[in-house]
């Protein structure tokens, strides 16, 4: 089945430990997202990428780190330096605008970090 | 810069009403997608409908309908007849020519039965 699988569902750390959160795409979509959502929030844009090997901060990047060395893998990383890392991440990914249809992001179902 | 405004935080109307979920976009982009999204209670993201820039016709998916007016970057989401299954966080979301993804903060939908 074709989809986009984040793992683990829910992670624990303890503060001051950095966490990587996995992302992969059977899709072949070249376009992959993150995003964090907090409780009663809307989703704001942590990075971007819209080609391997290449990446952009979105709109909250301070304190996450990403790679793209596969097209089906865009995994982020949560440092120490990101001052309130408990809330819910998700990852997405899509076609780009070269296609002018099926231009629409496909979720995963998203980790819940809790930094205790 | 991108932006994505749903002014309407909580909505609550009763089972069988009418509810329309405003969404204004901001862009300097010509070309650009607009997308409406649901989050149930489970959390992950539903697609629902995308639109591009150069397509303002409106469209109407059983009870759901979307208007699109660039005249006023306006893209609104229409439920007609609400059920208690549409009870979810709807979010809208702006595309545009280097492929950031921005969504608006999401208007949370209750029907009452």
């Amino acid at each position: 089945d074709g989809g986009i699988t984040q793992s683990p569902k829910y992670l624990f750390r303890k503060e001051g430990q950095n966490v990587t959160l996995s992302c992969e795409q059977n899709l072949n979509h070249d376009a992959m997202y993150w995003y964090r959502q907090d409780p009663g929030q809307g989703l704001r844009l942590i990075y971007y990428s819209q080609i391997v090997n290449d990446f952009q901060k979105g709109d909250i990047a301070e304190g996450y780190s990403v790679s793209r060395e596969k097209k089906e893998s865009f995994p982020l990383t949560v440092t120490s330096a990101q001052k309130n890392p408990t809330a819910f991440y998700l990852c997405a990914s899509s076609m780009t605008q070269g296609f002018r249809e099926n231009t629409e992001a496909f979720f995963g179902q998203g980790t819940r970090l809790t930094v205790v | 810069a991108q932006k994505v405004t749903q002014a309407q935080t909580e909505i609550s109307v009763v089972e069988k009403e009418d509810v329309t979920l405003d969404c204004v976009y901001e862009t300097r982009d010509t070309t650009y997608y607009l997308f409406w999204y649901k989050q149930p209670p489970s959390g992950e993201l539903v697609f629902l409908i995308r639109r591009n820039s150069f397509d303002e016709q409106n469209e109407i998916s059983g009870r759901y309908s979307w208007n699109f007016q660039k005249s006023t970057s306006s893209f609104n989401f229409t439920i007609t007849a609400s059920q208690v299954v549409d009870s979810a966080v709807y979010f809208c979301a702006l595309k545009t020519g280097n492929e950031k993804l921005t969504f608006g903060t999401g208007t949370r939908l209750t029907i009452i039965p």
